[in-house]
C-alpha cells in the first residue's frame, strides 16, 4: 500500500487566494483526520471524518475552512480566502477506526507546507 | 477532557547514550497512550502505544515507555542512541471514556544526536 498520499507536498499563494489541500487515506480505512502543525501551537486536530461522515469540526478555526469527503478515498480541506496566519504544514492521517475508537493508530501522510504570502 | 504536557522542547544527547524523554497527561482515568516520532519533511509514524497490561511497553526501533500512573506519566527511553534517531518525539493521549474521540498531541521534543 502506498501510504496516505498527500498533494501538494507544498503551496505558496498569495493572500485572499483560495487553497485546496488533498488527500487520499490507505485503502480499507475509514476514519480520516485533518491535522495542522505550526511552531506556536503544535499539532492541532480539526477535524474528522468516520465513513465520509463529519464527526467533530470542532477544530476548524473559522469559516473560512472547509472540509469535505465525497468518497472513501478522498477528502480535500480548503481555506477560502487564505491568510498569512493559515501558514503551516497540514496533514491528513487515516486509521482503521471505529467511531469514537481513541486507541487507533494513525498513519499519516507527509504533509502540505502552505506559505500564504 | 484529556491533555498531555512534554516539558521538554529539545534534548541533545551523545551517540550511544541513554534517552529518556518525558510525558505527563491529565485525565480522570487511565488513557490510551501513544509516541510519535517526526523526521525532517515526514509525517509522524508511531513508535508504540499503551492501553492496558504490562506498564512496559516495547515498540519499534528500540524504544519503549513505561506508564506510571502514580505519576501521570508515559516516559519514552532508549538505552543507546544513534544518528538516525533525531527527530521530533510526540506523546499522544487518547480519552478511553469519552464521546469525545480526539487524539491529543503533545508540542513535540525535538530530539539532536552529538556525535
Amino acid at each position: 500500500d502506498a501510504g496516505v498520499i498527500q498533494s501538494p507536498r507544498h503551496e505558496v499563494t498569495e493572500m485572499g487566494q483560495e487553497v485546496t489541500l488533498r488527500c487520499k487515506p490507505i485503502s480499507g480505512h475509514n476514519s480520516l483526520f485533518w491535522y495542522r502543525q505550526t511552531m506556536m501551537r503544535g499539532l492541532e486536530l480539526l477535524i474528522y471524518f468516520n465513513n465520509n461522515v463529519p464527526i467533530d469540526d470542532s477544530g476548524m478555526p473559522e469559516d473560512r475552512f472547509s472540509a469535505k469527503m465525497p468518497n472513501a478515498s478522498f477528502s480535500t480541506l480548503k481555506i477560502q480566502p487564505s491568510e498569512p496566519r493559515d501558514s503551516a504544514v497540514y496533514f491528513c492521517a487515516s486509521s482503521f477506526g471505529r467511531q469514537l475508537a481513541t486507541n487507533e493508530k494513525l498513519f499519516f501522510g507527509s504533509g502540505t507546507q502552505l506559505s500564504v504570502l | 477532557a484529556q491533555s498531555v504536557t512534554q516539558p521538554d522542547i529539545h534534548i541533545t544527547v551523545s551517540e550511544g547514550a541513554s534517552l529518556e524523554l518525558r510525558c505527563n497527561y491529565s485525565y480522570g482515568a487511565t488513557p490510551y497512550l501513544f509516541w510519535y516520532v517526526q523526521s525532517p519533511g515526514q509525517g509522524l509514524q508511531l513508535l508504540l502505544k499503551y492501553f492496558s497490561g504490562d506498564t512496559l511497553v516495547q515498540g519499534i526501533k528500540g524504544f519503549e515507555a513505561e506508564f506510571k500512573r502514580s505519576q501521570s506519566s508515559f516516559n519514552l527511553r532508549k538505552p543507546s542512541v544513534h544518528w538516525s534517531d533525531a527527530a521530533e518525539y510526540f506523546c499522544a493521549v487518547g480519552a478511553r471514556y469519552s464521546s469525545a474521540s480526539k487524539i491529543i498531541f503533545g508540542s513535540g521534543t525535538r530530539l539532536s544526536i552529538r556525535p
